[in-house]
């Protein structure tokens, strides 16, 4: 079993809708809690950034984080073309280095 | 520079072929990451460097990888023999502090062995 699960898509939404992207992850070690945005040709980007449970707002971007079902969500209120990118679930541990990755859902808006 | 450099930014090697990526971190970074990017895949860990120190290395594919940062600044990845199992992209990251796992990625190096 893979450490982190995630769906690779593609998804594709018109302009405007509530795009919800999740993972679910096996390790409760983990208790950072990321989210890349990764354009095509391009490194993956910081979105967003949580620790622990609960909820992080940042403009139409909403990360939540349930521990104790190990269930990753991102969410994007609004969506826009430029929002057209792959993103990828990266949990971390809180003293070792390394983040671990989900495979990417390859998300596509259409305008 | 602001962000992380990775040099080449393509590379073609014949099987067999040694090859050397190049990463120059952000200036000040103290941690240093390679990952491997296969093609519709998320990044896949290979090694982490706290200044020059390798603190680990569980995931590069075999003993053909080597990664180095010998003054802490800048590290290279040199994969021995290339295979064709080796495309990839090559991703470098940085972060500020040990531990930090607010990491930078530079746009990443995309070795075809052929």
């Amino acid at each position: 079993q893979k450490e982190v699960e995630q769906d690779p898509g593609p998804l594709s939404v018109p302009e405007g809708a509530i795009v919800s992207l999740n993972c679910t992850y096996s390790n409760s070690a983990f208790q950072y809690f990321m989210w890349y945005r990764q354009y095509s040709r391009k490194g993956p980007e910081l979105l967003m950034y949580t620790y622990s449970s609960g909820n992080k707002e940042d403009g139409r971007f909403t990360a939540q984080v349930d521990k104790s079902s190990k269930y990753i969500s991102l969410f994007i209120r609004d969506s826009q073309p430029s929002d057209s990118a792959t993103y990828l679930c990266a949990p971390g541990y809180s003293s070792a280095s390394k983040i671990i990755f989900g495979s990417g859902t390859r998300l596509s808006i259409r305008p | 520079g602001a962000g992380v450099s990775q040099s080449p930014r393509y590379k073609v090697a014949k099987r067999g072929q040694d090859v050397a990526l190049r990463c120059d971190p952000i200036s000040g970074h103290v941690s240093l990451f390679w990952y491997q990017q296969a093609l519709g895949q998320g990044p896949e860990f290979l090694t982490y460097f706290q200044n020059e120190a390798q603190l680990d290395k569980s995931g590069l594919p075999s003993d053909r990888f080597f990664a180095e940062r010998p003054e802490g600044s800048v590290s290279t990845l040199k994969i021995q023999r290339t295979q064709q199992e080796d495309s990839a992209v090559y991703l470098c990251a940085s972060s500020l502090e040990q531990g930090r796992t607010e990491a930078f990625f530079g746009q990443g190096t995309r070795l075809t062995v052929v």
